[in-house]
């Protein structure tokens, strides 16, 4: 079954600093992913969408300076946040379908789980 | 717009008692629904899905659900509960058509007593 590769699964930093998370589509192409946050004992948010080869869409109240989104190949796409703070501590998840269209499902890396100090 | 409401943030069942997770949805197109499992500190992996068709899915793991639409429902069961089910479970709705990400409901945390 399509695989999508989600590395590290564990980081911790310290405060200022940025953190690069990848995400990879391993058996399939993926010209878009999704990415997602989870905070702690609650639901999945969409952050924005990653548009291979363009401008990922963020969603409302997402700033897009602090969550750099890159998708240069039909396989790749990371998440990197910049001048992370504690507040940005959370589980990031990446997603992508293996097929377009809403009628195939989103098929779910393993999250980052991500710490400032 | 679509959203998703999971009825209860935790059930508790007992070993081999019968498991229902309810879910109801809101869209103003013919919805694909979705539920995925979350291990701890893992992504989520797809239950089961329905699209078009047959309004009973059946899943992976023993889980199935039931499409009413009638009553916006989609409703996960399963007849007997193993401790290896004991983890978060999450509604989703798909708009009709499109790439577009999933909406997701709150979650509901299912533990198994043994």
């Amino acid at each position: 079954g399509a695989v999508v590769s989600q590395h590290p699964s564990r980081v911790i930093c310290k405060s200022g600093t940025s953190v690069k998370i990848e995400c990879r589509s391993l058996d399939f192409q993926a010209t878009t992913m999704f990415w997602y946050r989870q905070f702690p004992k609650q639901s999945l948010m969409l952050m924005a969408t990653s548009n291979e080869g363009s401008k990922a869409t963020y969603e409302q109240g997402v700033e897009k300076d602090k969550f750099l989104i890159n998708h240069a190949s039909l396989t790749l796409s990371t998440l990197t946040v910049t001048s992370a703070h504690p507040e940005d501590s959370s589980f990031y998840i990446c997603s992508a379908r293996d097929r377009v269209g809403a009628l195939s499902p989103l098929h779910f890396g393993n999250g980052t789980r991500l710490t400032v100090t | 717009a679509q959203s998703v409401t999971q009825l209860g943030s935790h059930v508790s069942v007992s070993e081999g008692a019968l498991v229902l997770l309810r879910c109801n949805y809101s869209s103003s197109v013919p919805p694909y629904l979705f539920w995925y499992v979350q291990y701890p500190n893992q992504g989520l992996q797809l239950l089961l899905k329905y699209t078009t068709g047959a309004t009973l899915v059946k899943g992976i793991n023993g889980f199935e659900a039931e499409f009413k639409k009638s009553e916006t429902s989609f409703h996960l069961t399963k007849p007997s509960a193993h401790m290896s089910d004991a983890a978060e479970y999450f509604c989703a709705v798909s708009p009709y058509s499109g790439n577009t990400p999933l909406v997701f409901g709150k979650g509901t945390r299912l533990s198994v007593i043994a």
